[in-house]
């Protein structure tokens, strides 16, 4: 049957310390990801992009990284703090499908600790 | 720029009424979406649009829904009649492509549509 709703992974952290954020993505011939942050009550905001012919993309205190053999995305967030908080998002682009939209994950809510 | 421009920002309606929502998109973006959010499905694509022409709306759950684009700077969602399954908050978002490549797709604030 149908659950009762989508059960969001939680990663609790103290502030100060090390975030990372792991993404399985589902198609293989996908070359653009994306990481977003969503905030209670507000939309997605754009953290961090790669593009598939990269492996590590370094950011603001974020880093992505892809692995394409096992197709996995992660996020990396340096010296977490309260402000952190939020689910954050992996999207692709399932470019073979001719689609140029993103499909995304289902969220990790990332909880900092003071 | 302001950024993605939804209205209203909540919307509380009767079963059967019909519902429509807004959305500009950022100015220079020539493409446009459409996303639903449940805490049951998580982030859903309705329909996208490229220089204001729909390209794939097969995320459009039924006939009750329909979009448009009329101009470059605006774009609704409608839902006639409305369901109480229809409750999400509904996200508008606006990219470019720069040469062949994608970019990020930036998003509003979403409508907080609840039916009862």
């Amino acid at each position: 049957g149908e659950s009762v709703g989508l059960h969001l992974p939680t990663l609790s952290v103290q502030e100060g310390d090390n975030s990372i954020i792991n993404c399985a993505y589902s198609n293989s011939a996908s070359d653009y990801f994306i990481w977003y942050k969503q905030e209670s009550g507000k939309g997605p905001q754009f953290i961090i992009d790669i593009r598939s012919n990269m492996d590590k993309r370094q950011g603001q205190r974020v880093t992505v990284l892809l692995n394409k053999t096992v197709k996995h995305l992660s996020l990396q967030i340096a010296a977490t703090q309260p402000g952190d908080s939020a689910v954050y998002f992996c999207a692709e682009n399932m470019k073979d499908t001719g689609r140029r939209a993103l499909t995304f994950g289902s969220g990790t809510r990332l909880q900092v600790q003071p | 720029d302001a950024g993605v421009i939804q209205s209203p920002r909540h919307e509380v309606t009767e079963m059967g009424q019909e519902v429509t929502l807004r959305c500009k998109p950022i100015s220079g973006h020539d493409y446009l979406f459409w996303y639903r959010q449940t805490m049951m499905r998580g982030l859903e694509l309705l329909i996208y649009f490229n220089n204001n022409v729909p390209i794939d709306d097969s995320g459009m759950p039924e006939d009750r829904f329909s979009a448009k684009m009329p101009n470059a700077s605006f774009s609704t969602l409608k839902i006639q009649p409305s369901e109480p399954r229809d409750s999400a908050v509904y996200f508008c978002a606006s990219s470019m492509v720069r040469g062949y490549e994608d970019t990020e797709a930036f998003f509003g604030q979403g409508t907080r549509l609840t039916v009862v």
